[in-house]
Order: structure tokens, then C-alpha cells, then sequence
């Protein structure tokens, strides 16, 4: 099975700021990589498919990019909205597997 | 639009079989790559895939749980049923079903039921 590492598990980070969250593969997943946004007591929210391709009404500040079995999910300059629980997700071989997610809190 | 509802227990005894049921709407499982999905929670944890069915009827299981966990559809009544033997309260969580085409990730997910198991 894939397995799937993120970090940093936990994040604390200002309005403003521009944070990076990173999730590495074990094997090659061919660029097959989700990352979703969670809020407390709601299901993850799709906001990047095939590594860098932005979901419809995601603000444009959300970005991906890959590096073989390395991938990094960059939000340029940090809203209020965007505190929450970061997920990546490989989709290219079942089972499918999340990252261990990446909380971004307040500074 | 696409609408997924899980349901089943709140509350489980430890040994006990649980049986969950995704009830949904907007597509057909019979419709070719599509497939369902079944992942959990644990509180404050990640998410953890352990089952899918596709459109075919193949199925696949988390390779920690498979033999703890059964996946089956009814195309009829628009139901996909997930069950666990033996629960433990580390099974204790949210369970989400959700819905994937081939070639896509999970975008539709359903609000989640949370299980608990306890004596």
C-alpha cells in the first residue's frame, strides 16, 4: 500500500503569512495527489486535484506543486477563513491514502 | 446534485458487529468507473480508507481491517452497506461514505455519522 507522510503536523501562522505544507509519497502516485481543507465537525473539502489543479471557487492564494514523490500545498498570504486542517490524498493505486494532516493555527 | 447519508448505531458494544448504511442519490452505481467509498476518523486523527466497491461490484479493503470488514451495493434501492465484526473502541469515530469516478478524487462526501464503542 501507498503510505503517505505529511508535515508539519501542526502549524501556527498570522493573517498574512505565507505557509507551505508538504506530503511525500512512497512510491510514485504519477502526480495523482488531492489535497482537501477540513473545519471542525464538517467533511474535507476537495481544493486541488492531480497535484496543482485548482478546484472551481478555490481562492487562487491556495497553490500545488510536485517534485517526483514530493508535494507541497502553498497558501500565499493566510485569510482567517483559512485556519483549519490541511489533507493530502493519493488517488493513483487503491487503497487510497491521506497524509496525517497538518493543523494551521493561530499565531 | 449529489447527496450521500450515512446511517446506523451511535452507540456499539466492544465484539459487537457494526453495520452501516450509505443511502444516495445524483448517480448510479451501476454507471461505469464509478465507485463508493468508506472512511473513518478516529477523533482528532487522520483518515483512513477502508473500503471501496465499484460499479463492477470489485471490491477492496483497507489491508489492516479486510478481514474485519464487508462492502456491499444494491443498486435497486441506491445503498452501499458497510460492515466491521468484532469492533473495539479503537474503532471509535466518524464514518464517511463517499463518491469517486476514475480518474478523479473524492469531491462528494456525506456529513458523516460518529460511532461510538463503548461497554
Amino acid at each position: 500500500d501507498v503510505q503517505m507522510t505529511q508535515s508539519p503536523s501542526t502549524l501556527s501562522a498570522s493573517v498574512g503569512d505565507r505557509v507551505t505544507i508538504t506530503c511525500r509519497a512512497s512510491q510514485s502516485i504519477s502526480g495523482w495527489l488531492a489535497w482537501y481543507q477540513q473545519k471542525p465537525g464538517k467533511a474535507p473539502k476537495l481544493l486541488i486535484s492531480k497535484a496543482s489543479s485548482l478546484e472551481s471557487g478555490v481562492p487562487s492564494r491556495f497553490s500545488g506543486s510536485e517534485s517526483g514523490t514530493e508535494f507541497t500545498l502553498t497558501i500565499s498570504c493566510l485569510q482567517p477563513d483559512d485556519f483549519a486542517t490541511y489533507f493530502c490524498q493519493q488517488y493513483d493505486k487503491t487503497p487510497l491514502a491521506f497524509g496525517g494532516g497538518t493543523k494551521v493555527e493561530i499565531k | 446534485q449529489i447527496t450521500l447519508t450515512e446511517s446506523g448505531p451511535t452507540l456499539v458494544k466492544p465484539t459487537q458487529t457494526l453495520t452501516l448504511t450509505c443511502t444516495f442519490s445524483g448517480f448510479s452505481l451501476s454507471t461505469s468507473g464509478v465507485s463508493m467509498n468508506w472512511i473513518r476518523q478516529p477523533p482528532g486523527k487522520a483518515l483512513e480508507c477502508l473500503a471501496v466497491i465499484y460499479w463492477d461490484d470489485d471490491k477492496r479493503y483497507s489491508s489492516s481491517l479486510k478481514r474485519r470488514l464487508t462492502i456491499t451495493k444494491d443498486t435497486s434501492k441506491n445503498q452501499v452497506v458497510l460492515t466491521l465484526t468484532n469492533v473495539d473502541p479503537m474503532d471509535t469515530g466518524i464514518y464517511y461514505c463517499a463518491y469517486r469516478t476514475n480518474g478523479f478524487p473524492i469531491k462528494d462526501w456525506g456529513q458523516g455519522t460518529l460511532v461510538t464503542v463503548s461497554s
